[in-house]
């Protein structure tokens, strides 16, 4: 399996441009994350997804939208990027139930916006 | 909500030594506990987690410990070593569900050698 993976790995965006960061899961988790990460801020939720078609706001999903069509996939998208949307992306993935509850983390979207 | 709180932001240690990192949480109805480990330019990834009917849970070198009246739970790392040096992360969540776990802002490690 090869986990959770995101794409681009990093990307320099102006102001006011838009992007999709994708990420992928093999898994079959229905459970799906995004996050941010500032320094010292730790993980910042943006999105969560429960599964295909059910998405839901985290902590700071201002400036950010998402869609669920499939089980793997997950992308987050920035219609008008802002500086202070320069951060790193993570998505994450888990299967449902307390059995398992480890989060699996991609290795990350770096992000600027100048 | 949840808020998480951990201490210290940086730790340095000599190779060899034991570090300890603690967080206290202020949901008494939070239940799960993991601990993260992120390495540079890579993703957070589970090294240790610890339910609310334990105390204390051990893994070779790792170790966590909860107190649920005080509401704070430790990491401990004995015998560290370079390989050691990363980013911890500490979370608290409501086990099942949605599981929305809230992060503290991170202990960066250094171990030199």
């Amino acid at each position: 399996n090869a986990g959770v993976t995101q794409t681009p790995k990093f990307r320099i965006l102006k102001i006011g441009q838009s992007m999709t960061l994708q990420c992928a899961q093999d898994m079959n988790h229905n459970y799906m994350y995004w996050y941010r990460q500032d320094p010292g801020m730790g993980l910042k939720l943006i999105y969560y997804s429960v599964g295909a078609g059910i998405t839901d706001k985290g902590e700071v999903p201002n400036g950010y939208n998402v869609s669920r069509s499939t089980t793997e996939d997950f992308p987050l998208r920035l219609e008008l990027a802002a500086p202070s949307q320069t951060s790193v992306y993570f998505c994450a993935s888990r299967h449902p139930g307390s059995a398992q509850e480890t989060q699996y983390f991609g290795p990350g979207t770096r992000l600027l916006v100048l | 909500g949840e808020n998480v709180e951990q201490h210290p932001s940086t730790l340095s240690v000599q190779e060899g030594d034991s570090a300890v990192i603690k967080c206290t949480y202020s949901d008494s109805a939070s239940n799960y506990f993991p601990w993260y480990k992120q390495e540079l330019g890579k993703g957070p990834q589970l090294i240790i987690d610890i339910r609310s009917n334990v105390g204390e849970k051990k893994d070779q070198r790792i170790a966590v410990t909860l107190n649920k009246t005080a509401k704070h739970f430790s990491l401990h790392i004995t015998e560290t070593q370079p390989e050691d040096s990363a980013v911890y992360f500490c979370a608290a969540t409501l086990s099942g569900g949605s599981y929305i776990p809230t992060f503290g802002r991170g202990t960066s490690l250094i171990v030199h050698p």
